[in-house]
């Protein structure tokens, strides 16, 4: 898997759009970016993923640049349920997936 | 809905006991994992399964081994438990080629005494 770089911690406001970048700027051509999150004391869960395009689904939208060296996690409207370490990954999901420390997000009211 | 489903959600053993920690998946997955997640240190995979009886070691295997005899079904093994294997432990699984990412079970909390 390609390493991936990720603020630790960041803090934004409930309701407000929070925006997560991740950097990957080893990733090779066949590699997804995986998106996922991990509230306290639960298993990690799915978010999104994508390969070059920009995905939605109901939960948030996924950014990708052109030359697929970053990209970001948007939650559009926050809230405290939000609150969870989210992982950004790049691999294939047929292969093992590395996670790292991931960034703590901390949604206030 | 589907999930995975692991056995003990918390597990007290003794050192030297030989451990059976159990994943069960209801969505005909090929490919299953074992990941154990302590402070500081994010997750680390131990072994993962493409197919049944298939295993290949992940980037931690020492002191584990595991065993998958059935498709639905992915057992860790700690041939002689250890303190330092005291651990929050977390399977998942996922489709091959797949449009969507792992499905992981709650976890099970393990301490070795």
């Amino acid at each position: 898997d390609a390493k991936t770089t990720q603020p630790t911690s960041m803090d934004c406001a409930e309701g407000r759009a929070a925006n997560l970048p991740c950097n990957h700027s080893t990733i090779s051509g066949n590699e997804y970016v995986y998106w996922y999150r991990q509230i306290h004391s639960q298993g990690p869960q799915y978010i999104i993923h994508g390969l070059k395009n920009n995905e939605t689904n109901e939960m948030a939208s996924l950014i990708i640049t052109e030359d697929r060296k970053s990209s970001t996690l948007i939650l559009p409207h926050a809230t405290l349920r939000d609150t969870a370490v989210y992982y950004c990954i790049a691999g294939s999901n047929d292969y093992k997936l590395s996670f790292g420390a991931g960034t703590t997000v901390t949604v206030r009211a | 809905d589907v999930k995975v489903t692991q056995s003990s959600r918390y597990l007290v053993k003794r050192t030297g006991e030989k451990v059976f920690l159990e994943c069960v998946q209801d969505m005909d997955h090929e490919n299953m994992f074992w990941y154990r997640q302590d402070p500081g240190l994010g997750l680390r995979l131990i072994y993962f399964s493409y197919d049944v009886k298939m295993k290949e070691k992940g980037d931690i295997p020492e002191g584990y081994s595991v065993s998958r005899e059935k498709k639905e079904r992915f057992s860790l093994i700690l041939e002689s438990a250890s303190t330092n294997q005291t651990s929050m432990y977390l399977c998942a699984s996922s489709s091959s080629g797949g449009r969507v990412g792992y499905t992981f079970g709650s976890g099970t909390r393990l301490t070795v005494v």
